[in-house]
């Protein structure tokens, strides 16, 4: 079964700053790996995912991950936190070929960024 | 393109009623989801489907049912609503050349 753990409910940083978000998995296969931000009374929008080829990939609005397997990690960072960047965070993980390709989240981060 | 809609937005219900919640995707894709959010437990996979007239049970399905009886629409239904039901439901779709899902913009359930 595959599992997906976020590490730190509530992330706050000042303007500028920069923005490092926990990811940590559990797959039996290798793993698609997702982010995705929700801003307040929206739905999910994907940010970034890793599938196979790099591991450092880069997203929308400056923010980027890299997968390293070794450590089953998948650490979500933007050098430089924005104002507009305030929303709730979600790390996930898809198995390739099973279960109908769903995705287990994890419980989302928070991220605050302080004027 | 209108991407994942939900309707409707918002809704309140008193315990034991019944309503059904309509999801509709022009994308054209195989798969759809119905998620239920709850604060500081991200999302949970209530109901999934594979493809037009199949569905499957996801993590949490009790008290809940779904339909898929055309490609583009995936209908969840509440049959006796319960103040446990209270939470923001979001339906997403995935086509089935990626794993990467579009979510409908969700619709929050009060259930009182």
């Amino acid at each position: 079964a595959q599992s997906v753990t976020q590490l730190g409910s509530h992330v706050s940083v000042s303007e500028g700053a920069l923005v490092l978000l926990r990811c940590n998995y559990s797959s039996s296969v290798p793993p698609y790996l997702f982010w995705y931000v929700q801003y307040p009374n929206q739905g999910l929008q994907l940010l970034l995912k890793y599938t196979t080829g790099a591991t450092l990939v880069k997203g929308i609005n400056g923010f980027e991950a890299e997968f390293k397997k070794s450590e089953t990690s998948f650490h979500l960072t933007k050098p430089s936190a924005h104002m507009s960047d305030a929303a709730e965070y979600f790390c996930a993980v898809s198995d390739l070929g099973t279960n109908a390709g769903k995705s287990t989240f994890g419980d989302g981060t928070t991220l605050t960024v302080k004027p | 393109n209108a991407g994942v809609t939900q309707t409707p937005k918002f809704r309140v219900l008193k315990t034991g009623q019944s309503m059904t919640l309509l999801c509709a995707q022009d994308m054209n894709h195989e798969y759809m989801y119905w998620y239920r959010q709850d604060p500081g437990m991200g999302l949970r996979l209530i109901h999934y489907s594979v493809g037009e007239g199949t569905t499957a049970k996801g993590e949490v399905p009790d008290g809940y049912n779904v339909s898929r009886l055309k490609k583009q629409n995936f209908l969840l239904g509440l049959e006796s609503a319960a103040p446990s039901q209270t939470s923001v439901y979001f339906c997403a779709s995935r086509p089935m050349s990626s794993y990467e899902q579009y979510f409908g913009p969700g619709t929050r359930l009060t259930v009182t």
